[in-house]
């Protein structure tokens, strides 16, 4: 919706891969988010940037999250060492009213 | 802390009849409140916000809801049920810096 492309939409991994999510705002918001969405949940934030800035980042479970926005666009959320509880739907917010992208779905074997 | 409740895990209608779906708020302050639907396979889509304008609001494809104070509530209705209304909704607070906190969800079926 509102132009907001995520990709991979489907991404299967091995345990201890790591992994990189993408996001693209195409109309340039300057608010993104990042949820995480377990099967049969709610999707739970993660972080939160405006512009290039992360204002808040207090939803990433642990230190393998990361999340970086390096010049206000695109945004790239990692996950380092994979493990089965990370397997997900990440989806992607632009904009004050967010507008949802259509989440990658994250399988850690 | 802002937080909502999805009062039914599962609603079930006839089509052509009416949709309530249940939800309370829980805050110390006038929230924003919106429902998402999420159909199979596709991303969340918007149905209404409500932000303190009005407290009848109306969303897209014939969807409403009313913001009742004195009940916290913000239960979402439709007159008459379609069969593509068939799908998750959410009812979502949003707190500060617009981070939203979802409920649990609801999934409606609508039955010929």
């Amino acid at each position: 919706g509102a132009g907001v492309s995520q990709s991979p939409r489907y991404k299967v991994a091995k345990r201890g891969q790591d992994v990189a999510l993408r996001c693209d705002p195409i109309s340039g918001h300057v608010s993104l988010f990042w949820y995480q969405q377990a099967l049969g949940q709610g999707p739970e934030f993660l972080t939160y940037f405006q512009n290039e800035a992360q204002l808040d980042k207090s939803g990433l479970p642990s230190d393998r999250f990361f999340a970086e926005r390096p010049e206000g666009s695109v945004s790239t959320l990692k996950i380092q060492r994979t493990q089965q509880e990370d397997s997900a739907v990440y989806l992607c917010a632009a904009g004050d009213t967010q507008y949802f992208g259509p989440g990658t779905r994250l399988t850690v074997l | 802390a802002q937080s909502v409740t999805q009062l039914d895990s599962h609603v079930s209608v006839s089509e052509g009849t009416p949709v309530l779906l249940r939800c309370n708020y829980s805050s110390s302050y006038s929230p924003s409140l919106f429902w998402y639907v999420q159909h199979p396979n596709k991303g969340l889509q918007l149905l209404l916000k409500y932000t303190s304008a009005a407290t009848l609001v109306k969303g897209i494809n014939g969807f409403e809801a009313e913001f009742k104070k004195s009940e916290t509530s913000f239960h979402l209705t439709k007159p008459s049920a379609h069969m593509s209304d068939a799908a998750e909704y959410f009812c979502v607070s949003s707190g500060t810096a617009s981070k939203l906190t979802f409920g649990t969800g609801t999934r409606l079926q609508v039955t010929l």
